[in-house]
């Protein structure tokens, strides 16, 4: 069976930290890693990653993702409290038709 | 506003009642998938149609459950004789092309049933 684990769980850090989210997983025919970030609504997508050791970055924000190690893990530096949210972690597979498998996130709160 | 809209945004029904839900897709993306999300957890993905054809339905998706997308653009997700575990967030989300590009979730319908 497909699995996607996120760790940890939850996280409670101060502005200014540096959190780093981890994201493993254990598919067959694994295609894409991708990950969101979701406040009190929609996932909004973050990075998607496909290719092991390329690192993906937006601001603070920057993944990559070990195919070998079967795992991904997203940095945000600088936190703010704009930051607090659970940030998800899916997998696409080869033979899925593109659906998304997800993990059950993290909760990160970043307190001032 | 171009992104993924849903409707209802929140919608509260009794036991055994059906309930509709409409989502409309990015204009260009020609694929849209139906997801479950509860409280504490991931989305679970339910079904996703190419168009107007729907391809892939999970297991999770009962026979009280259909979802329809007439003309390749909106689609609706049906729930018949809803039940207290059908309480959940539904999350509609649209992809263009055929690879595994990103998916774009709307703001989700908020279903509880008393």
């Amino acid at each position: 069976e497909d699995k996607v684990v996120q760790s940890p769980l939850s996280l409670v850090v101060h502005e200014g930290d540096t959190v780093t989210l981890n994201c493993s997983y254990e598919v067959t025919n694994f295609r894409s890693l991708l990950w969101y970030k979701q406040e009190k609504k929609a996932p909004t997508f973050l990075f998607m990653l496909t290719s092991s050791g390329i690192e993906k970055k937006s601001g603070r924000l920057s993944s990559i993702l070990d195919k070998k190690e079967l795992f991904s893990i997203l940095n945000i530096t600088a936190t703010q409290t704009g930051d607090s949210a659970v940030y998800l972690c899916a997998v696409v597979k080869e033979t899925s038709g593109s659906r998304l498998t997800f993990g059950e996130g993290t909760q990160l709160t970043v307190n001032p | 506003d171009t992104g993924v809209s849903q409707n209802p945004r929140h919608k509260i029904t009794k036991r055994g009642q059906n309930v509709t839900f409409r989502c409309d897709p990015i204009s260009e993306h020609n694929r849209l998938y139906w997801y479950r999300q509860t409280l504490g957890q991931g989305p679970e993905f339910l079904t996703y149609f190419q168009n107007e054809a729907q391809l892939e339905k999970s297991r999770l998706l009962s026979d009280r459950f259909s979802a329809e997308r007439p003309k390749g653009s909106f689609s609706t997700l049906e729930i018949q004789r809803t039940e207290q575990g059908d309480s959940a967030m539904y999350l509609c989300a649209s992809s263009q092309g055929q690879g595994p590009y990103e998916q774009y979730f709307g703001p989700g319908t908020r279903l509880t049933v008393t």
